[in-house]
C-alpha cells in the first residue's frame, strides 16, 4: 500500500531552536514535497525534491532515496514558523497525483 | 498570474442543497485536483483531470462530481449535501517540469453542511 508517515504529530520549540521534521514513504517515488500551511491559511509549497538536498533562507529539506525518508529543517527557528508543514510524495506508479501525509503541528514560543 | 483561485473561501449549506464550488487557474496547467481537508488526516484526492474534457476519480469520490470543458476552469459539485461533507476544499494545478509535476493550490474553501 502506498503511505506517507511522518513524525512527529506535533512539535513545540523555542525560538531559535534548530527544528527536524521526518517523513518516511513505503514505495519508490518520483518526487516529494514539503508544504506549509499557516492556521486558517492556504498550502504553500516549501520544496520539490527527487534527489539530494535543497535550502532556501533558514529551511533545509533532505531526501534519502535508498531509506525511502526526508527530513524537513528549520535552522533559527521564529514565531512565524509555527504552521503545520505537510510532507507529500508522488509514488512511480501514480506520478500524477500527490499522496499526503497527515502533517506536523509546529509551534514556536518567544 | 492570479494563480489558482477558489470561490467562495467560506459557504454554510443545509444538509440536501446543492452547490459548485469554483476553481479556476490562469497558469496554463494540464492537470488540476480536487482535495478535501479533514482534522487529523491528510489531504484526500476528490476528483482530477489530466486535461480539457479528462476527469476522474480519486480516493473520496462519493458524492461529488466534476467537469472540465476547459483548461483553465474545475468546478466541484455537491449534488446533495451532507454533514460528512463539512471540510476545507482545496483546488490544485500542477504542469509537468524538468520530469516531475511542480504543485500550486488554491486558497481552499471552508465548507459546513448543517
Amino acid at each position: 500500500k502506498n503511505e506517507v508517515e511522518q513524525s512527529p504529530q506535533n512539535l513545540t520549540a523555542q525560538e531559535g531552536e534548530f527544528i527536524t521534521i521526518n517523513c518516511s514513504y513505503s514505495v519508490g517515488i518520483s518526487a516529494l514535497h514539503w508544504l506549509q500551511q499557516h492556521p486558517g491559511g492556504g498550502i504553500v509549497s516549501l520544496f520539490m525534491l527527487s534527489s539530494g538536498k535543497k535550502k532556501h533562507g533558514r529551511l533545509i529539506a533532505t531526501i534519502n532515496i535508498q531509506e525511502k525518508h526526508s527530513s524537513l529543517h528549520i535552522t533559527a527557528s521564529h514565531p512565524r514558523d509555527s504552521a503545520v508543514y505537510i510532507c507529500a510524495v508522488r509514488f512511480l506508479a501514480t506520478a500524477s497525483k500527490l499522496t499526503f501525509g497527515t502533517g506536523t503541528r509546529l509551534q514556536v514560543t518567544l | 498570474n492570479a494563480g489558482v483561485t477558489q470561490t467562495p473561501k467560506f459557504q454554510v449549506l443545509k444538509t440536501g442543497q446543492s452547490m459548485t464550488l469554483q476553481c479556476a487557474q490562469d497558469m496554463n496547467h494540464e492537470y488540476m485536483s480536487w482535495y478535501r481537508q479533514d482534522p487529523g488526516m491528510g489531504l484526500r484526492l476528490i476528483h482530477y483531470s489530466v486535461g480539457a474534457g479528462i476527469t476522474d476519480q480519486g480516493e473520496v469520490p462519493n458524492g461529488y462530481n466534476v467537469s472540465r470543458s476547459t483548461t483553465e476552469d474545475f468546478p466541484l459539485r455537491l449534488l446533495s449535501a451532507a454533514p460528512s461533507q463539512t471540510s476545507v476544499y482545496f483546488c490544485a494545478s500542477s504542469y509537468r517540469g524538468q520530469g516531475t509535476y511542480e504543485q500550486y493550490f488554491g486558497p481552499g474553501t471552508r465548507l459546513t453542511v448543517t
